[in-house]
């Protein structure tokens, strides 16, 4: 079975530019989690989908963030326009109820 | 609100020593306990979790970790380390909240295990 794939697993932009990052959970699970970790910090929460639902975005930074689940499978994650303090590692989650497991991340680096 | 603390950035062991990685958190309410361990180039993988019953948590690879409700820790060890276990890993707590076992995952800042010859 695969797991949770994450695209592209690097990425380097210039300030105000835009990215998405893509996230494809382990099929059939419905639950799809964000986070992301600041070079040396704890890894921080951003939201959680279940289903094409936002059930918790209580972490997400401001409104440059865009998360979207198209029709309860694959995730986006878009930042526009990007900051020299978004860069860090992005990753996704996801969980059939219970155990969340997790991509390999995405490293955003803005330069 | 939750928050977990790992003191130690980082650890340096002597291969087939003991080790133990320090996890600490803070919580008004119960909570379920987690150590996740990231290899290099690796998304996170779950060593084990303590949810309820026995404070004695065994996980994979040959780590254990001890839930001290009284000192709120919930320390990782391993009685003899091998080089394949130079990683980092994370201690994380989700609240019982609503949704339970689907919140949200509160992570401390990690410990590199670094495992020496």
């Amino acid at each position: 079975e695969a797991g949770v794939t994450q695209f592209p697993s690097h990425s380097v932009i210039e300030k105000g530019q835009t990215v998405t990052l893509r996230c494809d959970p382990i099929s059939g699970h419905d639950n799809l989690y964000w986070y992301r970790r600041v070079m040396g910090k704890e890894i921080k929460f951003l939201l959680h989908f279940v289903k094409e639902s936002k059930q918790d975005e209580s972490g997400m930074p401001n409104n440059r963030f865009l998360a979207e689940r198209t029709g309860g499978t694959y995730s986006t994650l878009k930042v526009q326009p990007a900051e020299l303090e978004d860069s860090g590692v992005y990753f996704c989650a996801s969980s059939p109820g219970g155990q969340q497991f997790f991509g390999p991340g995405t490293r955003l680096t803005v330069l | 609100a939750q928050s977990v603390t790992q003191l130690d950035s980082q650890v340096p062991v002597f291969e087939e020593a003991p080790v133990e990685l320090r996890c600490n958190y803070s919580s008004s309410v119960s909570v379920y306990l987690f150590w996740y361990v990231q290899y290099p180039n690796q998304g996170l993988q779950l060593l084990l979790k303590y949810l309820s019953g026995s404070t004695l948590v065994k996980g994979i690879n040959g780590f254990e970790a001890e839930f001290n409700k009284s000192q709120t820790s919930f320390h990782l060890r391993k009685p003899s380390v091998h080089i394949s276990d130079t990683a980092e890993y994370f201690c994380a707590v989700s609240d019982l909240r609503y949704g339970g076992a689907t919140n949200k995952l509160i992570f401390g800042t990690g410990t590199l295990l670094a495992v020496q010859p």
